[in-house]
């Protein structure tokens, strides 16, 4: 069925480093993918997504761009900030259509001075 | 900006308690969701609402939870007699429109969590 896997966390940066995080999906087909975010103390909210092969979502600087040769959906940002400290989610629909996402186990992303 | 508040934000049980997890969604929305999140494992599916009965449910959402919208605001997830691996957090999540198959409409809005320890 869908799953995606992310690289593990935490992941820890400089501010102003270039922030890559990687997301790895298995889909039937190819379905929209989506990069879900939850700031300290928040709900998860979307971040980006793509609905097609070679899109490029992109949001607040973040950028991840859909892969079907790699079959990759690996988020970046060329400089982060102290505010961009979350834990961020790789999704997809689930398997079987149907009303639901399949998230990754989420990266946990601290960004200091 | 409208939100979905979830409550309590964490809750220590005794195994085989009764546990009601509560949320309010976006107040227009139509489409209601509960997922899960087991420490260091994925946020999982459990149900999804639609019209006052289940849309969707995974196969972990078994005979010992069970949903509700007991009025216009609210949204339950009630887990009967509680077990030790019932200990997660749980996401409530809203749509206006429901979450497609192919990635299409339906953005979730998810509130901040639940955190549930049973001992």
């Amino acid at each position: 069925g869908n799953s995606v896997t992310q690289m593990e966390g935490p992941v820890t940066l400089s501010e102003e480093a270039f922030l890559t995080i990687n997301c790895t999906y298995t889909a039937t087909g190819y379905p929209s993918l989506f990069w879900y975010v939850q700031y300290p103390g928040e709900g998860l909210q979307l971040l980006l997504k793509a609905t097609k092969a070679d899109d490029k979502g992109s949001n607040k600087g973040f950028e991840a761009t859909y892969r079907k040769e790699t079959t990759s959906f690996h988020l970046e940002k060329g400089s982060v900030q102290v505010s961009d400290s979350a834990v961020y989610f790789c999704a997809l629909p689930g398997t079987g259509g149907g009303n639901k996402l399949t998230f990754g186990t989420g990266t946990q992303l601290k960004v200091e001075l | 900006e409208p939100e979905v508040t979830q409550t309590p934000s964490h809750q220590v049980t005794q195994m085989g308690q009764e546990v009601i997890l509560r949320c309010v969604p976006i107040s227009n929305h139509l489409y209601f969701y509960w997922y899960r999140q087991i420490l260091g494992q994925k946020v999982e599916f459990l149900v999804s609402f639609y019209n006052n009965e289940i849309s969707e449910k995974s196969e972990i959402f078994d005979d010992q939870f069970s949903v509700e919208r007991p009025d216009g605001s609210n949204f339950t997830l009630k887990i009967r007699s509680t077990k030790l691996e019932d200990s997660a957090m749980y996401f409530c999540a809203s749509s206006e429109e429901p979450q497609l198959a192919g990635g299409g409409a339906g953005e979730l809005f998810f509130g901040e969590g639940s955190r549930l320890t049973v001992l």
